[in-house]
């Protein structure tokens, strides 16, 4: 069955330095989602793609995080300066389409600590 | 910003029993979906009810929605120790955006 690929699962970061995630979505799947879960919370929303165009970013701090989805396919998303409320669970999900009438699969996730 | 409100925010029962929760969330939606987490976990979808639909089953679950009072419920029937994880409920908002709740954290003991 085809599942959505993050890497890497895990992060240790001291404040100040930047990190990158990598979020591969399931094949033919034109929206991608990149979330925020802080622990004990739902998943909020960053940035959402449609293709390689950025649909919805109005949730991402872009003084330090940026996101591209350059071929339409796999995303990075990054941050920098990272700060220590910046520790959380980082998810990508991907959909046929948008989220109004289609699923959402997700991936396993990036837990990111910020020391 | 989290627009849904589980509730209970944590649930523990015994294996073999039903468990229900609850999510209410305060603007117009197209559609109301129901996920799982297991711990350190990506999501799972489980359900989805549309704005017009009060009742949907699948499988052991079954989801109720009641736009009048802008609620919904999900029922666990005849639980089990893997039902063991956190459920979330999800509104679409306008075109395409998917807004999360803050999840009930379920509890099956053996």
């Amino acid at each position: 069955e085809a599942e959505v690929a993050q890497s890497p699962r895990y992060k240790i970061t001291e404040k100040s330095q930047a990190v990158a995630f990598w979020c591969d979505p399931i094949s033919g799947h034109a929206t991608l989602y990149w979330y925020r879960q802080i622990l004990g919370q739902g998943p909020e929303l960053l940035v959402q793609f449609q293709d390689e165009s950025v649909v919805d970013d109005s949730q991402l701090p872009k003084d330090r995080f940026s996101a591209e989805r350059l071929k339409g396919v796999d995303s990075t998303l990054k941050i920098q300066p990272a700060e220590l409320g910046d520790s959380a669970m980082y998810l990508c999900a991907s959909s046929l389409a948008g989220a109004g009438s289609y699923e959402q699969y997700f991936g396993p996730g990036t837990r990111l600590t910020v020391t | 910003s989290q627009q849904g409100e589980e509730d209970p925010q944590a649930l523990s029962i015994q294996e073999g029993e039903n468990a229900t929760m609850n999510c209410s969330y305060k603007t117009s939606i197209n559609n109301l979906q129901w996920y799982r987490q297991n711990s350190g976990r990506g999501l799972v979808h489980l359900i989805l009810i549309r704005s017009n639909e009060r009742e949907k089953h699948s499988g052991r679950l079954r989801v109720t929605l009641d736009t009048s009072k802008k609620s919904s419920s999900l029922l666990i029937t005849a639980s089990r120790a893997a039902d063991t994880a956190s459920y979330f409920c999800a509104t679409v908002q306008g075109a395409q955006k998917l807004v999360f709740g803050q999840g009930t954290r379920l509890t099956i003991n053996p």
